[in-house]
C-alpha cells in the first residue's frame, strides 16, 4: 500500500459527459502528478501539482482540467469525453516540487471506460 | 523531440536466468532517468533512479541500471530473475525544455515473463 488513494476505482459512463476522479496523496506529500495509461498511448504524464500550485505540464488535453485544493487532494476533471478517453487514471504524491528528485508514489488507479 | 524507446516488448527468461531490459532516449542533456515496475493491476513503484554520479546505480529488488552517455542508454539488470519479478517494466525520462515546465517521458514498457 502506497498510502496514496483514489476514488472511484471504476467508473463507467457516457460520451459527452464530465467525471472528476479524486486522489489524497500521501501525508505529508505536497506534489500530486496525473498520469493516463491506455493501450494505445501508453503512460502518459499529464500534470503536477506542487503545495495547491501547477508546477508541470505534460500531454493534457485542453478539455481535461485538474486542481489541488488546500488540504492537497487534488481532482482530475474530464470533460465532453470521448471513447478515447478509456483508460487508467492514475494518480501519485511525492514530497517535493521537482518530479525528478523525489520519488513517486503510486496509487492503484481509477479505471475509466466511456461508451 | 524528446523521447523514450524501449526496442522489447515482450521479454521471457527462465527463473534464475540473467535479464537486461533496455532503454534508450533522446535528448540533448543528460536527463533525469528512472525504471518503475508495475504488476498486474497495481500502480507504478519506482525500482532505481539516477540523476548524476555513479553511472552504476542499484536499486530495490536486486535490480540494477548503468547509465551510459555515448550509447544515451540506462538498462536494467538482474543477475537473477524470480518467478516474482513478472511484471511490466517502464523506463522514464525527467526532462527540462529550454520553454516549458518539466517534462516526465514514459517509454512503451517491456512485459516480462518468467518460466518456472
Amino acid at each position: 500500500d502506497s498510502g496514496v488513494t483514489q476514488t472511484p476505482k471504476h467508473l463507467i459512463t457516457a460520451t459527452g459527459q464530465r467525471v472528476t476522479l479524486r486522489c489524497s496523496p500521501r501525508s505529508g506529500d505536497l506534489s500530486v502528478y496525473w498520469y493516463q495509461q491506455s493501450l494505445d498511448q501508453g503512460l502518459q504524464f499529464l500534470i503536477q501539482y506542487y503545495n495547491g500550485e501547477e508546477r508541470a505540464k505534460g500531454n493534457i488535453l485542453e478539455r481535461f482540467s485538474a486542481q489541488q485544493f488546500p488540504d492537497l487532494h487534488s481532482e482530475l476533471n474530464l470533460s465532453s469525453l470521448e471513447l478515447g478517453d478509456s483508460a487508467l487514471y492514475f494518480c501519485a504524491s511525492s514530497v517535493g516540487d521537482h518530479p525528478g528528485s523525489y520519488e513517486q508514489y503510486f496509487g492503484p488507479g481509477t479505471r475509466l471506460t466511456v461508451t | 523531440a524528446q523521447s523514450v524507446t524501449q526496442p522489447d516488448i515482450h521479454i521471457t527468461v527462465s527463473e534464475g536466468a540473467s535479464l537486461e531490459l533496455r532503454c534508450n532516449y533522446s535528448y540533448g542533456a543528460t536527463p533525469y532517468l528512472f525504471w518503475y515496475v508495475q504488476s498486474p493491476g497495481q500502480g507504478l513503484q519506482l525500482l532505481l533512479k539516477y540523476f548524476s554520479g555513479d553511472t552504476l546505480v542499484q536499486g530495490i529488488k536486486g535490480f540494477e541500471a548503468e547509465f551510459k552517455r555515448s550509447q544515451s542508454s540506462f538498462n536494467l539488470r538482474k543477475p537473477s530473475v524470480h518467478w516474482s519479478d513478472a511484471a511490466e517494466y517502464f523506463c522514464a525520462v525527467g526532462v527540462l525544455p529550454t520553454s516549458g515546465t518539466y517534462k516526465y517521458i514514459f517509454g512503451t514498457g517491456t512485459r516480462l515473463k518468467v518460466l518456472a
